[in-house]
Formats: structure tokens, sequence, C-alpha cells
């Protein structure tokens, strides 16, 4: 059975840091890896999205890597900004039997002004 | 596109109701999938369906919860009956098997 680990639970830095959130899975079987946002009170908003034949993503200051044989993936913040504060969800898809999608707990995200 | 639309986006009801949530997923995908979220549980998958049909339901808590998709624009998730346990939010979400998924903005139901 799939399981997601996410860590650390809650952080918070002061803007302008570069920071990495971490996310870990115990099966290597993936199909893809997902980055998600999510605000208080909203959905989740897709950030990154990683094949499993990947090894790293970017859009704009996110960087995601993917490491699957060691069941590992991390979310690379760059000069991190107020705008950021959210929690971050990572999750995983199962690569054989179907396409079901595993959520990690998450890590709640506050970037100090 | 509009996205992935939910309704209601709340929902009071006392135990014992029945309790419907609707969803509308993005034209064109063929996957939808239905979640709860808590603080104690995180997000759970309930069930998925690909091309109208219920794949994986493992996720779905007992008998009192059921959901179906009768085409491929919309889907229900029922809980008949509704206890305060079932306090939460319930998310539709769609995609396709080598893009993201897409979340609708979430059904918060209470149970009193």
């Amino acid at each position: 059975k799939q399981e997601v680990t996410q860590i650390p639970a809650a952080l918070s830095v002061p803007e302008g840091e570069n920071l990495v959130l971490n996310c870990s899975f115990t099966d290597s079987a993936i199909y893809n890896l997902q980055w998600f946002r999510q605000d208080p009170g909203k959905g989740l908003t897709s950030l990154l999205l990683i094949q499993s034949s990947q090894r790293e993503q970017t859009s704009g200051r996110l960087n995601a890597s993917l490491d699957k044989s060691s069941g590992r993936s991390t979310l690379y913040i760059a000069a991190s900004q107020p705008g950021d504060s959210a929690t971050y969800l990572c999750a995983v898809r199962r690569g054989t039997g179907g396409f079901k999608t595993i959520f990690g707990a998450g890590t709640r995200l506050f970037v100090k002004a | 596109d509009a996205g992935v639309i939910q309704s209601p986006r709340h929902e009071v009801t006392e135990m014992g109701q029945e309790v419907t949530l609707r969803c509308k997923p993005i034209s064109g995908h063929d996957y939808l999938f239905w979640y709860r979220q808590t603080m104690m549980r995180g997000l759970e998958l309930l069930i998925y369906f690909n091309n109208n049909v219920p794949i994986d339901d493992s996720g779905m808590p007992e008998d009192r919860f059921s959901a179906k998709m009768p085409n491929a624009s919309f889907s229900t998730l029922k809980i008949q009956p509704s206890e305060p346990r079932d306090s939460a939010v319930y998310f539709c979400a769609s995609g396709l098997p080598n893009s993201p998924l897409h979340f609708g903005n979430g059904t918060r139901l209470t149970v009193t």
C-alpha cells in the first residue's frame, strides 16, 4: 500500500529565503508525482507534474525533483514571498493497476514579510 | 474552460438526512475522483471513475456512501443517512493520464 509522507508539517520563514519541502513515498512503482498548493478554504491548484521518467520540472521560482529509486521528491521555492504562504501537498499516482492518486498530509508554509 | 464545478459550496444538514453532492468535470477528462478532506485524516480518496465506470471504491467509508456517474459531464456523491462524523470538505477532481489533476473548490459539509 502506497504511503506518502511530507516533512516538515509546518514551516515559517522570513521573506526572501530559499526553501525545500520534502515528500517521500513507499512504493517506487509510480506513474507520476504532482505538487499542489492549497490556500485556506480553497481547492487545490496544480503547481508541477513530474512523470516517472523525468528527474525534475521547473516553473518560475519553483523546481521539483524526483528520485524514484529512493522514493523522494523535493519542491524548491526560490526567493520566497508572503504570497507563497499556503499548504503544499504532493500526490503520487500509482504506476500499475489503475490511476489511484494518493496525497501526503501537506506542509503548511508561512512566509513572513 | 470553467474548470471542475461542484455544488453546493456549503451544505448544513441534520443527522439522518440524505445529502447529495454534485460535480461537473472538465470536458474531455475521462477520469473523475471524489476526495474527502479533514484535519485529522487529510485528503482521502473515496472513489474514482474512468469513462463513467467506477474503478476503485475501496476508500468509500461504508455503505451509507454511494457515487454515480451517469454521463461524462456529471457525477454525484450521496450520503444516506448522514452522520456528524461525515462533516468534512468533499472535493471532486478530473484529469487525463498524463496531465495534472484539476480540483473543484469543494463542498463543505456540516452534519449537526
